[in-house]
Parts: structure tokens; sequence; C-alpha cells
């Protein structure tokens, strides 16, 4: 069964370091997202990418964020200066469609702890 | 702004039923959706429901919704130690890019 897939599965980072968070979407879909869980608080919505363009994305979704589609399989979320309270599980998805009624795929997540 | 709120834990025997409850805010919510994660996985579709529906069943799981007091709900029926996972309820609306609203998960424990 297709999947998403997320590397790494954990990073450690140093405050103010920058990081990328790498995810290989499902190979027919458009859409790419990108969420995040901080520990004990609810999944939050970060951003949304389609045909090589943010189509929405969140306040938490500042200057320090990025997302890219550098190849063909890479959805990738760069984030510049890391702060402490960046720490959180990464979730990338992925749909064939933006639209509501076809599911959104998600990785495992990345588990990002900044120190 | 949107919000999505569930009770954070629940506990039932295996074989029993389980009702896991969600409540949210945005009246304009299309589609909402139910989610699962068991630890160290990435979040599953579990079923999903449009605002125009009342009820959805799906083999063991059964969604209620009552758009008057923007409720939802999960069944689980013959609840066995498998279905122990986070829940996550979820909404989203038209033309916002396919942006979901998450509620922060309710642990489910299935004790046999």
């Amino acid at each position: 069964e297709p999947e998403v897939t997320q590397t790494p599965s954990h990073q450690v980072t140093q405050m103010g370091q920058e990081v990328i968070l790498r995810c290989v979407p499902i190979s027919n879909h458009l859409y790419f997202y990108w969420y995040r869980q901080i520990l004990g608080q609810k999944v939050e919505f970060l951003v949304s990418f389609y045909n090589n363009e943010i189509s929405e994305k969140s306040e938490i979704f500042d200057d320090q964020f990025s997302v890219e589609r550098p190849d063909g399989s890479n959805f990738t979320l760069k984030i510049r200066s890391t702060k402490l309270e960046d720490s959180a599980m990464y979730f990338c998805a992925s749909s064939e469609e933006g639209q509501l009624n076809t599911e959104a795929f998600f990785g495992q997540g990345t588990r990002l702890t900044v120190v | 702004g949107e919000d999505v709120e569930q009770s954070l834990f629940l506990s039932v025997r295996e074989g029993d039923s389980s009702v896991i409850n969600c409540t949210y805010t945005d009246s304009s919510s299309t589609y909402l959706y139910w989610y699962k994660q068991e630890p160290g996985a990435g979040l599953q579709l579990l079923t999903y429901i449009f605002s125009n529906m009342d009820m959805k069943q799906d083999q063991r799981l059964t969604v209620l919704l009552n758009k008057k007091d923007k409720h939802l709900s999960l069944r689980i029926a013959d609840t066995q130690t498998g279905d122990s996972a986070i829940y996550f309820c979820a909404v989203g609306r038209k033309n916002q890019g396919g942006k979901l609203i998450f509620g922060q998960g309710t642990e489910l424990s299935v004790k046999p």
C-alpha cells in the first residue's frame, strides 16, 4: 500500500540552527501538507502546498518556516532558526486533490527536539 | 476562531461499545473526520462524514453528527484491545486548501 514517508524519525538540534524535515508524498498526489503536534497539545495545521505554491498557511507558519518541493518526489519543511518552542512532532500529509472528500494520508511523523 | 474539543481519555472493557465525542465551533464545517493514531505511527483515516449527513456506518464504526449542537461522535462496537489508540476528530471546510482543524485526541484504553 502506498504511504507517505518522513525522515528522519527523530531530529535533535541546537537552538538557532536550521533544520530541514523531509517527506516523500504518495507519488500521484498533488496536494501536500505539514502539521505539527506539540507534546500534549492539538495537531495544528501549518501549511498546504499545490502546484509549487502555498495554498493556505496558518499564523504559526511565519517567516522562519518555508516549504519546498525540490524535485519530483520530496517535500521539505525548513525552519531557519529553531526555537525551543519549535519542539514538536511534525506530520507531513498528501492527497490526490485538495478537495476535502479525498483522503489525506499522513506520514509517521518526525519528532523535532530543540535543545 | 475555529476550535475542536474532545475528552482526553476513555477506558472500556473488551467487548463493550466505545463512544468518543467531539464538539466543534465552525458551523461552516463541511467534512468531519475521525483519525486513529497508534503508538509510533502516523494518523490513519478511519472514516468521515459530510455535513449533510446525520449518520454513517462502516462495519464496527458508527459516526453520528448533530449539526445543531455541533457534536460528532464515533461509536466502536465490540471494542477490541487492538482498538487501543488515540482517536482524533478533525473538521474542514471548502476553499481552505484542504486544511483540517484537529481536536486534541481521545486516548482509548481497552481492558481485557
